[in-house]
């Protein structure tokens, strides 16, 4: 199974401000990996897909780059809305994607 | 715009079976894959079976093989999760999702709780 380690575990930054959060996968996924936002009682939303592919309605804010093991989700300047936890998720290894353990961004 | 709707969702001993659905409206269901993913409280998401848009080919995480069967109704724009011999494990929010490899659309989950 591919093990994918997200960090920091909480980010912490102010309204504004850049923020960068990482992904990492125990071998290759190519850039068979997407990225979602969960907000605290609602379901996950799909950001990024195909590591830097914009999902329909996102904002151009966020941004994802990398392939083969490392992996950067960035977020140019934090709105409001945007404090919430992500995860990475790879489907290299379709059907068995696995998600990364979560990166909560909260406010500074 | 895609809409899923989970339901099903209950308390439910070890060892017992619970049923769970999602409608899905807003889009072509059959030529879609399908998927649930699970979320134990508190904890990250684990992708947990999938389904192609014709039925025909099923998938599923080794913690659920054998105990959890997907379907699917095309007639009915439904989806759907049985599953059988829950452990405490199995405790999460179910989500139905639309698609195969990563997941574009989610509904609002349904609580499965396996506990004595």
């Amino acid at each position: 199974e591919i093990v994918m380690t997200q960090s920091p575990a909480t980010l912490s930054v102010s309204p504004g401000e850049r923020a960068t959060l990482s992904c990492r996968a125990s071998q290759s996924v190519s850039s068979n990996l997407a990225w979602y936002q969960q907000k605290p009682g609602q379901a996950p939303r799909l950001l990024i897909f195909g590591a830097s592919t914009r999902a329909t309605g996102i904002p151009g804010r966020f941004s994802g780059s990398g392939s083969g093991t490392e992996f950067t989700l960035t977020i140019s300047s934090l709105q409001s809305e945007d404090f919430a936890i992500y995860y990475c998720q790879q489907y290299n290894d379709w059907p068995s994607g696995t998600f990364g353990q979560g990166t909560k961004v909260e406010i500074k | 715009e895609p809409q899923l709707v989970e339901s099903g969702g209950a308390l439910v001993q070890p060892g017992g079976s619970l049923r769970l659905s999602c409608a899905a409206s807003g889009f072509i269901f059959s030529s879609y894959g399908m998927s649930w993913v699970r979320q134990a409280p508190g904890k990250g998401l684990e992708w947990v079976s999938t389904i192609s848009g014709s039925g025909g080919t099923t998938y599923y995480a080794d913690s659920v093989k054998v105990r959890f069967t997907i379907s699917r109704d095309n007639s009915n724009n439904s989806l759907y999760l049985q599953m059988n011999r829950l452990r405490a494990e199995d405790t999460a929010v179910y989500y139905c999702a639309k698609g195969l490899q990563y997941f574009d659309n989610w509904g609002q989950g349904t609580l499965v709780t396996v506990s004595s």
